[in-house]
């Protein structure tokens, strides 16, 4: 079975700082990752998402995350956090053996310090 | 493209009373839909998945009579609250995706409140 781990659930940072919200996840197949946002009182959306090809992943808003297989983890960054970047983060993994249902991480808070 | 809008975005209901809410895709063809829902402060808890013309699949724990799924179209399931109760009062979020084209990708839509007094 997959499973999702967000081991931060919240994340203070200054603005302007870098972040890093960790995503570690477990599949014995191949699996595609997602990182969602969530602003307050809003719905989801796509931050990005990897498939395949480079590990290396660029989003919306400045984001990134890094695909490790060895590691299993799909960690996301950006070099330099605003304000505005302060929502929910969801990790997502979905893959062949559960029909491509997505599996959820608990989530991280993003709190950005002026 | 691929747009998923959910109506109506907040409602307020009275306890016993049914609420339905509404989740189309405005441009590809939704062959699979999902239904969450989400508390405060928590992740998206799947309720159930449904195939165009099919019935939905429900999640351990979810009540099918409680939660009423219908996708007879394409581009449209809906979601019935039946006999609401204030334990009932979440965030609805559906999603939807083209299982032929894109089976691994799910597109949200922006979510619905439901208060139930």
């Amino acid at each position: 079975a997959q499973s999702v781990t967000q081991l931060d659930s919240q994340v203070p940072v200054f603005e302007e700082a870098p972040v890093e919200l960790r995503c570690n996840y477990s599949s014995s197949v191949s699996v595609y990752l997602f990182w969602y946002v969530q602003y307050p009182n809003q719905g989801l959306q796509l931050l990005l998402k990897y498939l395949s090809g480079s590990t290396l992943v660029k989003g919306i808003n400045g984001f990134e995350a890094e695909f490790n297989k060895s590691q299993t983890s799909f960690h996301l960054r950006k070099p330099s956090v605003h304000i505005s970047d302060t929502a929910e983060y969801f990790c997502a993994v979905s893959g062949q053996n559960s029909n491509y249902q997505l599996i959820w991480g608990a989530g991280t808070k993003l709190i950005i310090k002026p | 493209g691929a747009v998923v809008s959910q109506h109506p975005s907040w409602v307020i209901c009275k306890s016993g009373t049914s609420v339905k809410i509404e989740c189309r895709s405005l441009d590809f063809q939704a062959t699979t839909m999902f239904w969450y829902r989400q508390f405060p402060k928590q992740s998206l808890m799947l309720m159930a998945t449904s195939n165009e013309g099919s019935k939905a699949t429900y999640e351990q724990g979810v009540e099918k009579d409680k939660f009423l799924i219908n996708h007879a179209s394409l581009t449209l399931s809906t979601l019935t609250v039946t006999s609401a109760h204030p334990e009932d009062s979440s965030f609805y979020i559906c999603s939807a995706r083209d299982s032929l084209k894109l089976p691994f990708e799910q597109f949200f839509g922006p979510g619905t409140r439901l208060t139930v007094l």
